[in-house]
C-alpha cells in the first residue's frame, strides 16, 4: 500500500499570501495518479487537482499542482479567506490511499 | 447536475448491522464506478469499498473485508453498503462518491454530502 505523508500538518498564512502543500509517497505514484481535494467544515471533499497538474472543472487557477514520481505539491499563489480550510492528497495508481490533510489556518 | 444523497445513517450498538443508500442523478449510473470513502470525527479520509461498471467488481479496504458489502441497483441508480458486526472504530460520516470512470481509476469527481453513522454502547 502506497502512504501518503502531507506537510505540514497545519500552516499559517495571511490572506494574499503563497501557500506550498506537500504531499510525499512511499513509493513512486505510477503515471502521476496523484489528487487533491478541499474540505470546508461540514462538507464533503471538493476535487482541486488530479493527474498531479490538472485543474478540475470550475477550479480557479489561483491553485496549481506539480511534482511526480514521490513528491507532490499543491500551490494556492494568493489566498482568500474561503481557502483557510483543510486539503488531502490521494494517489489512485489501482488502489487508494489518503494522506493525512493540512490544514491552511489564517495567522 | 451530478447528485448524490446518501442516506441510511445512525446510531447503532455494536455488532448491528446497517445498510446506507445513495441516490444518484445527473449522470448515466451503470457507466461509472462508485465507492464509499468515510471519515471519523475529526480525523482524515478512508476509502472504504468501490464497485466497478459493467462486470461490477467490487473492491474493500482490509479494515472492512469481510463484514461491509457494496451493490448497487442500476435499475434505481442506487448504491448501498451493508454493514454488519459494526465496531465503535466504524463510527463516522460516509461519503458516497462517484468515480472518474468504469474501473481502475478511483478519483472521486463528485461527492455527496455525506451520512453519519454512530457506533456505541
Amino acid at each position: 500500500e502506497i502512504v501518503l505523508t502531507q506537510s505540514p500538518g497545519t500552516l499559517s498564512l495571511s490572506p494574499g499570501e503563497r501557500a506550498t502543500l506537500s504531499c510525499r509517497a512511499s513509493q513512486s505514484v505510477k503515471n502521476n495518479y496523484l489528487a487533491w481535494y478541499q474540505q470546508k467544515p461540514g462538507l464533503a471533499p471538493r476535487l482541486l487537482i488530479y493527474a498531479a497538474s490538472s485543474r478540475a472543472t470550475g477550479i480557479p487557477d489561483r491553485f496549481s499542482g506539480s511534482g511526480s514520481g514521490t513528491d507532490f505539491t499543491l500551490t494556492i499563489s494568493r489566498l482568500q479567506l474561503e481557502d483557510f480550510v483543510v486539503y488531502y492528497c490521494q494517489q489512485y495508481d489501482g488502489s487508494v490511499t489518503f494522506g493525512g490533510g493540512t490544514k491552511v489556518e489564517i495567522k | 447536475e451530478v447528485r448524490l444523497l446518501e442516506s441510511g445513517g445512525k446510531f447503532i450498538q455494536p455488532g448491528g448491522s446497517l445498510k446506507l443508500s445513495c441516490t444518484a442523478s445527473g449522470f448515466t449510473f451503470k457507466k461509472f464506478a462508485m465507492s464509499w470513502v468515510r471519515q471519523a470525527p475529526g480525523k482524515g479520509l478512508e476509502w472504504v469499498s468501490g464497485v466497478a461498471a459493467g462486470d461490477g467488481t467490487k473492491y474493500y479496504a482490509d479494515s472492512v473485508k469481510g463484514r461491509f458489502t457494496i451493490s448497487s441497483d442500476v435499475s434505481e441508480n442506487t448504491l448501498f453498503l451493508q454493514m454488519n458486526s459494526l465496531r465503535a472504530d466504524d463510527s463516522g460520516v460516509y461519503f458516497c462518491a462517484k468515480e472518474w470512470g468504469a474501473i481502475g481509476t478511483p478519483l472521486f469527481d463528485f461527492w455527496g454530502q455525506g451520512t453519519l453513522v454512530t457506533v456505541s454502547s
